[in-house]
């Protein structure tokens, strides 16, 4: 089945860790965002790319780092210069050129901070 | 920066009602929109879109509306049913961009 998953569902960090967060991708998109959702908030983008090898910050990107370093991947890590990291990850993607830019989303990685 | 926005954080309605979930934007460059459902602790997924070239748009059970002028989208669910209660969002995006950007969301309530 075609999708994106993210993983893990749940994770929990020490102060002063870094995290990664894994999202992969089988349907051939161009484009990857992160978003940061904090309870009854919406959702705020930390980072995208557009292509592979590139990538742009969002509104919130300080604390966090990406790569893409292949199509289907664009992880997320969550370093100690996040204050206040505890929050609902969800990644997307999204194909150029198509019709619908309906954004692909995943099941969503819920950090926590212990 | 300019923004989507939602007008009601929180909508309750009895099965069988219709429901309509309200959404401003300011981007006037917007001209591709999406709603979005939401259920706890999932991804949003995807309900229904709608380019700046229309105005109304139908699906099965839900009708989006768009009015450029004042620069407002809606939501309509008809015959809410109990399987509909999640959170719904608004998203835009413009053809420079494609990057969407989304609302505040509206928690839709819907009781038996």
């Amino acid at each position: 089945d075609g999708g994106i998953t993210q993983s893990p569902k749940y994770l929990f960090r020490k102060e002063g860790q870094n995290v990664t967060l894994s999202c992969e991708q089988n349907l051939n998109h161009d484009a990857m965002y992160w978003y940061r959702q904090d309870p009854g908030q919406g959702l705020r983008l930390i980072y995208y790319s557009q292509i592979v090898n590139d990538f742009q910050k969002g509104d919130i990107a300080e604390g966090y780092s990406v790569s893409r370093e292949k199509k289907e991947s664009f992880p997320l890590t969550v370093t100690s210069a996040q204050k206040n990291p505890t929050a609902f990850y969800l990644c997307a993607s999204s194909s150029y050129g198509q019709t619908s830019r309906e954004a692909f989303f995943g099941q969503g990685t819920r950090l926590t901070v212990v | 920066g300019e923004s989507v926005g939602l007008h009601l954080p929180t909508l309750s309605v009895q099965e069988g009602d219709n429901s309509i979930i309200n959404c401003a934007y300011s981007n006037s460059a917007s001209d591709y929109f999406i709603w979005y459902k939401q259920e706890s602790g999932k991804g949003p997924q995807f309900i229904i879109d709608i380019r700046s070239n229309m105005d109304k748009r139908q699906g099965q059970r839900v009708t989006v509306l768009l009015n450029k002028t004042v620069k407002h989208l809606s939501l309509q669910i008809a015959a809410t049913q109990p399987g509909d209660s999640a959170v719904y969002f608004c998203a835009e995006s413009s053809g420079g961009s494609y990057i969407p950007t989304f609302g505040r969301g509206t928690s839709l309530i819907v009781h038996p």
